[in-house]
């Protein structure tokens, strides 16, 4: 079974429908991050927590909400969707104390956005 | 903060070919460096790691890595390349201390051709 789960794999919308990306991990991690990934562009910071109590906005923020539900989950949300949010979208999870913050990718979810 | 440089954006060799993939990095104290790849339609998957000691590093599938501080690099090579080797390959940056402990910084990745 992957570590790092994310739903869905694909998922295609309409400009300003709201859309929910989930996130979920069996490694034991602390840390979550959310990335996405355009063409060119390399993987840009959206989000990233270091417990279920901490959130903190990367680089591409605006646009973007995030829930920590449990230590395990990790959900991205788009409030009203556009059509530059298409990307490919990852989660990642690290943990500093045994890897020194490698991260561990998702497999992603392809969004499309009409 | 960190920054991260991948000049080379495509990248062509031969099957059987050496290959080095450039990176260069910022950051005024000790890096934590990666190396990932990523296969057509994947995620993202370690190929190696440096955070301290021996500055040429093994990795996975036969690639190795060298740090070298003063240039500020931590290219990525392999002797001889193979068609499955094919992907796109992305070095990252974290850091050891300070506010942005805990986030790694992406070059924007090179791609990988090979020729068979």
């Amino acid at each position: 079974d992957a570590d790092v789960t994310q739903t869905p794999r694909n998922r295609i919308t309409k400009t300003g429908k709201r859309i929910m990306l989930e996130c979920s991990q069996t490694k034991g991690h602390d840390r979550m991050y959310w990335y996405r990934q355009d063409p060119g562009l390399g993987l840009r910071l959206i989000y990233y927590s270091f417990d279920v109590k901490d959130i903190n906005k990367g680089e591409i923020s605006d646009g973007y909400s995030v829930s920590r539900q449990a230590q395990a989950k990790f959900s991205l949300s788009l409030e009203s969707a556009i059509p530059n949010q298409t990307a490919l979208y990852f989660c990642a999870t690290s943990d500093f104390v045994s890897s020194r913050d490698e991260q561990f990718f998702g497999p992603g979810t392809r969004l499309t956005v009409l | 903060a960190q920054s991260v440089t991948q000049p080379d954006i495509h990248i062509t060799v031969s099957e059987g070919a050496s290959l080095e993939l450039r990176c260069n990095y910022s950051y005024g104290a000790t890096p934590y460096l990666f190396w990932y790849v990523q296969s057509p339609g994947q995620g993202l998957q370690l190929l190696l790691k440096y955070f301290s000691g021996d500055t040429l590093v093994q990795g996975i599938k036969g690639f190795e890595a060298e740090f070298k501080r003063s240039q500020s690099s931590f290219n990525l090579r392999k002797p001889s390349v193979h068609w499955s080797d094919a992907a796109e390959y992305f070095c990252a940056v974290g850091a050891d201390r300070g506010s942005t402990l805990g986030r790694l910084y992406f070059g924007r990745g090179t791609q990988l051709t090979v020729w068979p």
